[in-house]
């Protein structure tokens, strides 16, 4: 019984493309982040949200934008893919602030544009 | 948010004790010390986290300075599966966010 859990795993889709990932976790948290893993490996946080509230919004560019339906739920919609947007995606969640314990991650998402 | 100094990279055996280092000079009273890693095509996972005092459970041990401004993530028997790319990270009460660093990448060898 997965805690985290992306869909799709793998994407390859044309630039100019829309498309979505989409996030479920069953731990009870109140708090989900999505995460992008570039081709160097490097993990930077892109979002959060606290209760379906957005809380961290990280200069990410418009074409990106989270949806939070209800707590055990965060999605991704890219509009107008790019090139530079192949990257692994994680979504991960938490109860309160990451200080408190652990953020529980998913598999990620692998996003390939062609 | 203070920064973190890790290896690059390290090497260990299987079987042995393996001591992962982290530096974090300008580290403040309320930030605690976290440590996750992640494993070849795999999300992040949790390892350990303490604030002050050293701390273990069943996958490691933290050992914290004194001072607090080093710790060592501790694997007291390293094996294959522990290979994998090892992140130490500050987080304090105020901070909403986890933020990785370059981590260290352990090699176990058989």
């Amino acid at each position: 019984d997965t805690a985290v859990s992306q869909t799709p795993k793998y994407l390859v889709t044309q630039m100019g493309n829309d498309k979505s990932i989409k996030c479920e976790q069953n731990l009870g948290h109140d708090t989900m982040y999505w995460y992008k893993q570039d081709s160097k490996k490097f993990l930077k946080i892109m979002f959060s949200y606290n209760n379906k509230e957005l809380i961290i919004n990280e200069t990410v560019p418009n074409r990106f934008s989270p949806k939070s339906p209800d707590k055990a739920h965060l999605n991704l919609h890219i509009n107008s893919l790019e090139l530079g947007d192949s990257a692994v995606y994680f979504c991960a969640s938490s109860q309160g602030r990451p200080y408190t314990g652990e953020l529980f991650f998913g598999e990620g998402s692998r996003l390939t544009v062609l | 948010d203070a920064k973190t100094t890790q290896p690059n990279s390290m090497e260990s055996n299987e079987e042995e004790p393996v001591h992962l280092p982290c530096n974090h000079s300008t580290i403040s009273g309320t930030d605690y010390i976290h440590w996750y890693r992640q494993l070849p095509s795999q999300g992040p996972e949790y390892v350990i986290h303490g604030l002050t005092s050293n701390v273990n459970n069943r996958m490691a041990s933290l050992a914290i300075a004194e001072d607090r401004k080093s710790s060592t993530l501790i694997l007291h028997r390293a094996t294959l599966r522990d290979a994998a790319v090892y992140y130490c990270i500050l987080t304090s009460h105020n901070t909403d966010k986890l933020i990785f660093g370059t981590g260290t990448r352990l090699q176990v060898f058989p």
